[in-house]
């Protein structure tokens, strides 16, 4: 079956530093991935897509990379900020196909 | 951008009632629309699959009958569970997209926490 594993529960990170968040699917080979920022008690935030003829795609201070090969996406957060402090979550998906979602990784930026 | 609008934010019922959540897509025509189901410090789990004018495909292990999905317009969609137990309390989720993911992404309603007393 399809799983998503995301590097760990929580990662807590100084404020300034890059925040690096990995997301590894098995089982499936998603066309395009995206990332979603989800706050307590608040549904999710699309952040990021990228495609899978994409390696690396920005936005402001955020990166996401996507290797097909390895079968994994990397998720970086440059000059992180208190108010960055989330929970990210990875869906990998295709076309019209349902968007599963890993359990997420809660950031947690310390000042 | 894309907008889905989720009613009601929070709802408190009675054990044995029926509960109905609706999710709207505000300015663009979704297809598809999904429902989520997410208990506390756990993953967003997918319950089923709503396409306009058919009938929902629901994943496995979620019941059609107590879950009932209805998605009659390009903007509505709506989810009733019936005769809620307080073991269906938890956060529900809406997301809508209107066309293929790699090309409109999904938009998510902003959550409806149920608790069934």
């Amino acid at each position: 079956s399809q799983k998503i594993e995301q590097n760990s529960e929580a990662l807590n990170i100084q404020e300034g530093k890059t925040a690096t968040l990995t997301c590894n699917y098995t089982n499936y080979s998603p066309a395009y991935l995206q990332w979603y920022r989800q706050d307590p008690g608040r549904g999710p935030v699309f952040l990021l897509l990228i495609r899978e003829n994409e390696k690396e795609k920005r936005k402001e201070r955020l990166k996401v990379t996507f290797d097909t090969t390895l079968k994994q996406s990397l998720f970086h957060i440059t000059a992180s900020q208190p108010a960055d402090s989330a929970t990210y979550l990875c869906a990998p998906a295709g076309g019209y196909q349902k968007v599963t979602f890993g359990i997420g990784t809660k950031l947690q930026v310390i000042p | 951008g894309a907008v889905v609008s989720q009613h009601p934010s929070w709802v408190i019922c009675k054990s044995g009632t029926s509960v109905k959540i609706e999710c709207r897509s505000l300015d663009f025509q979704a297809t598809t629309m999904f429902w989520y189901r997410q208990f506390p410090k756990q993953s967003l789990m997918l319950m089923a699959t709503s396409n306009e004018g058919s009938k929902a495909t629901y994943e496995q292990g979620v019941e059609k009958d107590k879950f009932l999905i209805n998605h009659a317009s390009l903007t509505l969609s709506t989810l009733t569970v019936t005769s809620a137990h307080p073991e269906d309390s938890s956060f529900y989720i809406c997301s809508a997209t209107a066309g293929p993911g790699q090309n409109y992404g999904y938009t998510f309603g902003s959550g409806t926490r149920l608790t069934v007393v």
